[in-house]
């Protein structure tokens, strides 16, 4: 089986710097992706990581460390717009994805 | 054409009702997903279409039936629903590859009355 923790709510204000942390455990594992999901919206893919390391891209970055299972996203310079449920997801086999419970961001003026 | 369409947006039923979600996508991608969503939880998956087969089923109950007509349509036939199914019904399509990028729709919200 699979499973994923990440915190539930994580707050910051515009133009901090956040980190959401991703641990998991699961029978198969290709990568960790990372999706936003606005309220009412649906989820939208951010990043993928299948390599240890750090991938960026623009504001975001994710990295992922294979043999501690752990990734985590970083947020840069915070804008009201990045207010968004966030989801770790780890793709194992026959192309599916598992998501975690998501973490709330919520970032003030 | 980057978009994955359901419809219909918002939906209302009784427990006796026959009712169809229909998603379509024209991205050429050969896997196409459904997913139930409740109010602040993940997206759960319940049926994996590859090739127009269908290659995962969660445990979903049979009330649920999915349909795959083509290679760019994918049906969620509902009947007999329970109100605990009410929810968001989330379809979402991949080409595949090491990303997996998963493409999805605006939903459906079905409510079971």
């Amino acid at each position: 089986g699979q499973s994923l923790e990440q915190p539930s709510e994580v707050t910051a204000v515009e133009g901090a710097i956040v980190q959401i942390n991703c641990t998991y455990q699961t029978s198969g594992f290709y990568g960790l992706s990372w999706y936003q999901q606005h309220d009412g919206g649906a989820p939208t893919f951010l990043s993928y990581n299948g390599l240890d390391g750090l991938e960026e891209t623009g504001r975001f970055s994710s990295f992922l460390s294979r043999s501690d299972s752990y990734g985590y996203l970083l947020l840069q310079e915070l804008q009201m717009k990045d207010s968004a449920s966030y989801f770790c997801a780890v793709n194992s086999g026959y192309s599916t994805l598992t998501f975690g419970k998501g973490t709330m961001l919520l970032v003030s003026p | 054409d980057t978009e994955v369409t359901q419809t219909p947006k918002h939906l209302v039923m009784g427990m006796t009702n026959k009712k169809s979600l229909k998603c379509e996508q024209h991205m050429g991608h050969r896997a196409m997903y459904w997913y139930k969503q409740k109010a602040k939880k993940p997206p759960e998956l319940m049926f994996v279409y590859s090739y127009e087969k269908l290659s995962i089923n969660e445990s979903v109950p049979s009330r649920f039936s999915p349909e795959c007509p083509n290679s760019s349509l994918l049906n969620l036939h509902l009947h007999a629903l329970q109100p605990e199914d009410s929810a968001l019904y989330l379809c979402a399509s991949s080409g595949g590859g090491i990303y997996n990028e998963q493409f999805f729709g605006p939903g459906t919200r079905l409510t079971v009355l």
